[in-house]
């Protein structure tokens, strides 16, 4: 079956550190994959997303590439900042519009 | 993108009360709203599927007569717990496709409840 795994955290990382958080998935045929962030008290925003294989997603300074032969669509990015602490949920779409969700993983940014 | 938005953000109710929440997709027609249900620290268990017109969903271990689930429009789904109780508290998101966005989910603010 489908799932998404994810990078358990928490992760607590200084302003300006390098941020990957890590997530491979299992699917049959070719998901689109995404990712989501959590504020704190609030719904998830769609942060990325990438439809097919070697497609890379960004925004906001984040960015994931679709790794096929890795399964793979890690998080990453160069700068964080202390406004990026978040809940961050990697997804995946099957062909039938089916969301899969990883369990979360929680950044935290220090100054 | 599209917008999804709840009402109310936050409750607060006796036990044994019934709350409703609502979901709206305001700018775009949702032909299938989903409802989830969120603990502390904890990652997104899907409770239901709801398609306009048509029954929701429910999954495994979610009670349907605990968790009414009505979308009567494309553009809104209602979520009532009825006669709530303390571990009734969470928070409820919702979430919803369709229109030119069928390949993306849009999530709303979430409504936390507290069950006194």
């Amino acid at each position: 079956g489908n799932s998404v795994t994810q990078m358990e955290g928490p992760v607590t990382l200084s302003e300006e550190a390098f941020l990957t958080i890590n997530c491979t998935y299992t699917a049959t045929g070719y998901p689109s994959l995404f990712w989501y962030v959590q504020y704190p008290g609030e719904g998830l925003q769609l942060l990325l997303k990438a439809t097919k294989a070697d497609d890379k997603g960004s925004n906001k300074g984040f960015e994931a590439t679709y790794r096929k032969e890795t399964t793979s669509f890690h998080l990453e990015k160069g700068s964080v900042q202390v406004s990026d602490s978040a809940v961050y949920f990697c997804a995946l779409s099957d062909r039938g519009g089916q969301f899969y969700f990883g369990t979360g993983t929680s950044l935290t940014v220090i100054p | 993108g599209a917008v999804v938005s709840q009402h109310p953000s936050w409750v607060i109710c006796k036990s044994g009360t019934s709350v409703k929440i609502e979901c709206r997709s305001l700018d775009f027609q949702a032909t299938t709203m989903f409802w989830y249900r969120q603990f502390p620290k904890q990652s997104l268990m899907l409770m239901a599927t709801s398609n306009e017109g048509s029954k929701a969903t429910y999954e495994q271990g979610v009670e349907k007569d605990k968790f009414l689930i009505n979308h009567a429009s494309l553009t809104l789904s209602t979520l009532t717990v009825t006669s709530a109780h303390p571990e009734d508290s969470s928070f409820y998101i919702c979430s919803a496709r369709g229109g030119l966005h069928t390949g993306e989910l849009f999530f709303g603010e979430g409504s936390r409840l507290t069950v006194l």
